[in-house]
């Protein structure tokens, strides 16, 4: 089956630990994107990929990192600098130039203690 | 900036019709969508349309764009508790890359 992944599904980190959130798909989309999800704001974007090996900043990319190796994997860093890391994480991918409709993971929920 | 606002609340009786609106400022959207969120999960495209309809049906969803007044709506008849979820209209920006996305409107259905 084709799809999206994410792990794991709950996140649990002491204040001032790194901590990296996997995303995976086999769906062959080229994009992949990263959002970050609080009640009553919607998602916001954080970092988005439009192809292997580049990547770009989205609208609250303080305090967040990833890296895309592979076509397949785009995987998150939360760094200690990321002031309120406590949320739901989603990643998404695409194949533009249709209707850019975007496939969504589970979702991890990061809590920060 | 580009922005995509909706009411946050709506509660209707099952077997009523649902409207959920939302309005966004980038009249240059190609694409406009409406994404259902089950609690805990991800997002799932429902429906979309394409800037240049006015009406798009699908079943028991039906799709309005109002590109005068930036004004899309959802309506869902016959709801159903099943229907009970987070639905986030959406907008891909003028660039045909980056979707900017609502707050999302809960929809609870009472039985």
């Amino acid at each position: 089956d084709g799809g999206i992944t994410q792990s794991p599904k709950y996140l649990f980190r002491k204040e001032g630990q790194n901590v990296t959130l996997s995303c995976e798909q086999n769906l062959n989309h080229d994009a992949m994107y990263w959002y970050r999800q609080d009640p009553g704001q919607g998602l916001r974007l954080i970092y988005y990929s439009q192809i292997v090996n580049d990547f770009q900043k989205g609208d609250i990319a303080e305090g967040y990192s990833v890296s895309r190796e592979k076509k397949e994997s785009f995987p998150l860093t939360v760094t200690s600098a990321q002031k309120n890391p406590t949320a739901f994480y989603l990643c998404a991918s695409s194949m533009p130039g249709q209707n850019n409709e975007q496939f969504f993971g589970p979702g991890t929920r990061l809590t920060v203690l | 900036g580009e922005d995509v606002e909706q009411s946050l609340f709506l509660s209707v009786r099952e077997g009523d019709s649902s409207v959920i609106n939302c309005t966004y400022t980038d009249s240059s959207s190609t694409y406009l969508y409406w994404y259902k969120q089950e609690p805990g999960a991800g997002l799932q495209l429902l429906t979309y349309i394409f800037s240049n309809m006015d009406m798009k049906q699908d079943q028991r969803l039906t799709v309005l764009l109002n590109k005068k007044d930036k004004h899309l709506s959802l309506r869902i008849a016959d709801t159903q508790t099943g229907d009970s979820a987070i639905y986030f209209c959406a907008g891909l920006n003028t660039g045909g890359f980056k979707t900017i996305f609502g707050a999302g409107t809960r929809l609870f259905v009472k039985a």
